[in-house]
């Protein structure tokens, strides 16, 4: 009954330091996002995938890369992290191009860079 | 560039209220509107809606879209300290073979006993 799973959970990062976040799900789907939220902006897209080795630029893409080499994982990689990247980072994913409505969600990781 | 705004933004009632949260916005090509609940952590869904005038309704909660003036609201009556979350509104636009969510702010409900 895992549905989408985040690891790790939370993590303190200096800046400059790189680190990488791990999204899995188990519910064979396709298309499988990166969002971050932040206080009073929402959830704001940074990358996904539409396919295994697949992936697309979102709405704030900058300072981050991403990898979908298999069906089942999402990587979100910060290769120098900037105190503007501490935030709650949120992997969701979809069977379907979001048509069907519903966006499974893990449960976040909480990143902060001093 | 695509836009939604939720209103209010936060909103203290107390069980057995009946609240009503909004939700605007604009969108090149419009597919879907959603709202989604978040406790503590992960949002979950709660509905979706494609068409003018139709209510989606779950228990307590429901919902409806008006394409023409481009809102939706959502209404929870008989609250209970258990509805207490952010609500979260998205609205789907196509992209291409693919689409997008943009999500609004959220808006956060705390009800008290």
């Amino acid at each position: 009954n895992a549905g989408v799973t985040q690891t790790p959970k939370f993590r303190v990062l200096k800046t400059g330091q790189s680190m990488t976040l791990l999204c899995a799900q188990d519910m064979n789907h396709e298309y499988m996002y990166w969002y971050r939220q932040d206080p009073g902006m929402g959830l704001r897209l940074i990358h996904y995938s539409v396919g295994e080795g697949t992936t697309a630029k979102g709405e704030v893409p900058d300072g981050y890369n991403v990898s979908r080499l298999k069906k089942q994982n999402f990587l979100l990689g910060l290769e120098s992290a900037a105190p503007s990247q501490t935030s709650v980072y949120f992997c969701a994913s979809s069977l379907w191009p979001l048509h069907t409505g519903e966006l499974f969600f893990g449960e976040g990781s909480r990143l902060t860079v001093l | 560039e695509d836009k939604v705004v939720q209103s209010p933004l936060s909103l203290v009632v107390h069980e057995g209220d009946t609240v009503t949260l909004n939700c605007s916005y604009e969108v090149t090509n419009f597919r879907s509107l959603l709202w989604y609940k978040q406790e503590k952590k992960a949002p979950t869904f709660l509905f979706m809606l494609t068409s003018s005038g139709i209510e989606k309704k779950s228990g307590r909660l429901s919902s409806i879209l008006d394409k023409k003036e481009l809102f939706s609201i959502l209404n929870i009556t008989a609250t209970q300290t258990g509805d207490s979350a952010v609500y979260l509104c998205a609205v789907e636009a196509p992209t291409g073979a693919n689409s997008k969510l943009t999500f609004g702010k959220g808006i956060t409900l705390s009800v008290r006993p």
